[in-house]
């Protein structure tokens, strides 16, 4: 079955405390892209991958990490998570040529205390 | 910037009409469209570039004005299974202020339009 999964899908930590939230597909896309969304503001692009081992900033990358070094893994690092990255965090991949769609994991939803 | 949708919310009763507005500032390259309901993750609708009109799903469809910098979802004899929020995502393009060729890859969402379906 097509699909992007995403570990964990519940969080809770502590300020400081270094995590890894994980995503994958199993599509072979090559576009994959981290999002968070709270409530009010919509869903705010993080970062993306336009392929392995090429990534940039959206609109909210202050506080995260991610690497693509696989091109169905895109994990999202926070080296020291803060209370204001407590929200729900979605992975998608997509393939690349003409943007025909995301695919989004469940989410993962982060509370730091 | 985030594009602005409008309107915020909206309920309507099946079988009638709505229309959700999604406005840039900036020039765009593509506009998508996706549609959430509660406790799920958001699931893709349509897409449009440059001023196509696409017809995505059964009776929802949607404009792209690109001169504008807006694109309108339309949804037709609404059906209970169309509530959930409605989020539209605008692409801008590469080269400044108006796009070149290619598109940049990076998505900004709007805020989100409720739609509730009743009986």
């Amino acid at each position: 079955e097509a699909q992007v999964t995403q570990n964990p899908r519940y969080l809770i930590t502590v300020t400081g405390k270094k995590l890894t939230v994980t995503c994958s597909q199993n599509m072979n896309h090559e576009y994959m892209s981290w999002y968070r969304q709270d409530p009010g503001l919509g869903l705010r692009q993080i970062y993306y991958s336009m392929n392995v081992e090429v990534t940039d900033k959206g609109d909210v990358p202050e506080g995260y990490k991610v690497s693509r070094k696989e091109k169905r893994n895109f994990p999202l690092i926070l080296e020291s998570p803060s209370p204001n990255q407590t929200s729900l965090y979605f992975c998608a991949s997509s393939p690349q040529t003409g943007w025909k769609t995301q695919y989004f994991g469940p989410g993962t939803r982060l509370l730091v205390l | 910037q985030q594009p602005v949708q409008s309107p915020q919310a909206v309920i309507l009763r099946e079988g009638e009409d709505a229309v959700i507005n999604c406005s840039s500032s900036k020039a765009l390259y593509s506009v998508h469209w996706y549609r959430q309901k509660h406790g799920e993750a958001p699931v893709f609708l349509m897409i449009l570039l440059k001023g196509g009109e696409q017809k995505g799903h059964e009776k929802i469809s949607a404009s792209f004005n690109e001169k504008k910098q807006q694109s309108s979802l339309y949804l037709t004899a609404s059906q209970l299974s169309y509530s959930g929020t409605y989020f539209c995502g605008t692409e801008r393009g590469t080269g400044g202020l108006t796009y070149s060729g290619a598109g940049s890859y990076q998505l900004t969402f709007g805020k989100g339009t409720k739609l509730s379906v009743i009986p």
